[in-house]
């Protein structure tokens, strides 16, 4: 089945301690992308890739990192989590952004 | 700079009327948009793309260039329906950049 993988669905942590979020995807789309979803502000992208070793940021990437060493697999990494960071975590890939985007089951963050 | 507009957080309606979710874009090459649906704890799911001009769950939205709009209709809204809709504007630089959404609530 073509889906997205997301790991962990949930999340708890503490903050200042590494966390890492996965993301595979299994149908050799190119474009990747990472988004958090918020009350009141929709969707805000963090990071996207366009390719293996592909990566720009998008309008809220301020405290995270992303990779992109294989096709298949783009994880969220948050060096040193905040509060601020709690939210919904969305992975989403695409073969071009022209047939639109994938998206995974999603991951909740709580920092607390 | 590129934006996409949901002017609407919630439309409430009585099941069986109509339904018209506003979006507007600004943009001034040839915009390639969609729709999205997120039922209520699921993944955000591709409703609609307007360049394939496909219906779907008895949605339907057209593009029209000289209000720079793409609103999703719906002639009898469904209780089913209820769920988030985020517009997707024009892609820029493989960015795909979502409205804030609206949500959707049918009545019965």
């Amino acid at each position: 089945e073509a889906q997205v993988t997301q790991n962990p669905r949930y999340l708890i942590t503490v903050t200042g301690k590494k966390l890492t979020v996965t993301c595979s995807q299994n149908m050799n789309h190119e474009y990747m992308s990472w988004y958090r979803q918020d009350p009141g502000l929709g969707l805000r992208q963090i990071y996207y890739s366009m390719n293996v070793e592909v990566t720009d940021k998008g309008d809220v990437p301020e405290g995270y990192k992303v990779s992109r060493k294989e096709k298949r697999n783009f994880p969220l990494i948050l060096e040193s989590p905040s509060p601020n960071q709690t939210s919904l975590y969305f992975c989403a890939s695409s073969v071009t952004g022209y047939y639109g985007y994938t998206f995974g089951s999603g991951t909740r963050l709580t920092v607390v | 700079a590129q934006r996409v507009t949901q002017p609407e957080k919630l439309l409430s309606v009585f099941k069986g009327a109509p339904v018209e979710l506003k979006c507007n874009y600004s943009y001034s090459g040839s915009p390639e948009l969609f729709w999205y649906v997120q039922y209520s704890r699921q993944r955000l799911q591709l409703l609609l793309r307007h360049i394939s001009r496909e219906s779907i769950k008895g949605f339907t939205a057209d593009l029209n260039k000289g209000e720079t709009s793409f609103h999703l209709k719906k002639p009898f809204a469904q209780e089913e329906d209820s769920a988030m809709y985020y517009c997707a504007p024009p892609r820029y630089t493989d960015k795909l950049i979502f409205g804030t959404g609206t949500r959707l609530q049918v009545f019965p």
